[in-house]
């Protein structure tokens, strides 16, 4: 089965300051990753993925996360972040070509709190 | 285009009363999700389905049931209420699996908040 583990549940950072979330996923087969943001009191929604190709992927409002396949990972990262970033994020996985990759499995979540 | 509708929005049940979280969409998804979001825990997956007539226990099934006799819809009925179900819950779907952009992308509801009391 997979499992996500997301080791900070709660990261403060100075305005345009950088910023690393971090996440590791564990699955016996080849994986899809996800990170998802949740702004205060509204529902999930996808920030990036990786389902193939490029290790490295991007989302519009400059958060970048990379695939470490040796290491497991899938660490988020953002080199300035602004006070609008303020939200919980949120690391998913699907397992690839077995009977679990109708499961989509979540971590417990990071709260990023930007400081002025 | 609607997306995922969730209803109630809130709702307060006493201990040991049953009722029924609505979740429809209309993007004609495949798969749909229960979630239950809870401080500090993340999501938990309580069940889910993989097209009409078709549904399955994700990691925290007990206490709760669902049906999928439609594309559309995929309720969850909470049988006899206890305080250990107080939580945000949300629905959740997508297309289907593979590596086509999108087709693994879940689009949520914006949940319900339910009190056991």
């Amino acid at each position: 089965a997979q499992s996500v583990t997301q080791l900070d549940s709660q990261v403060p950072v100075f305005e345009e300051a950088p910023v690393e979330l971090r996440c590791n996923y564990s699955s016996s087969v080849s994986v899809y990753l996800f990170w998802y943001v949740q702004y205060p009191n509204q529902g999930l929604q996808l920030l990036l993925k990786y389902l193939s190709g490029s290790t490295l992927v991007e989302s519009i409002n400059g958060f970048e996360a990379e695939f470490n396949k040796s290491q497991t990972s899938f660490h988020l990262r953002k080199p300035s972040v602004h006070i609008s970033d303020t939200a919980e994020y949120f690391c998913a996985v699907i397992s690839r070509g077995n009977s679990s990759a109708s499961k989509i499995i979540f971590g417990s979540g990071t709260r990023l709190s930007i400081r002025p | 285009n609607a997306g995922v509708t969730q209803t109630p929005k809130f709702r307060i049940l006493k201990i040991g009363q049953s009722m029924t979280l609505q979740c429809t969409q209309d993007m004609n998804h495949n798969y749909m999700y229960w979630y239950r979001q809870d401080p500090g825990m993340g999501l938990k997956l309580i069940y889910y389905s993989v097209g009409a007539g078709i549904t399955d226990k994700g990691e925290v099934p007990n206490g709760y049931n669902v049906s999928r006799s439609t594309t559309e819809d995929f309720p969850l009925r909470l049988e006899l209420a206890a305080p250990s179900q107080t939580s945000v819950y949300f629905c959740a779907s997508r297309t289907g699996t593979g590596d086509a952009s999108g087709a693994n992308v879940l689009t949520f509801g914006a949940g319900s908040r339910l009190t056991v009391l």
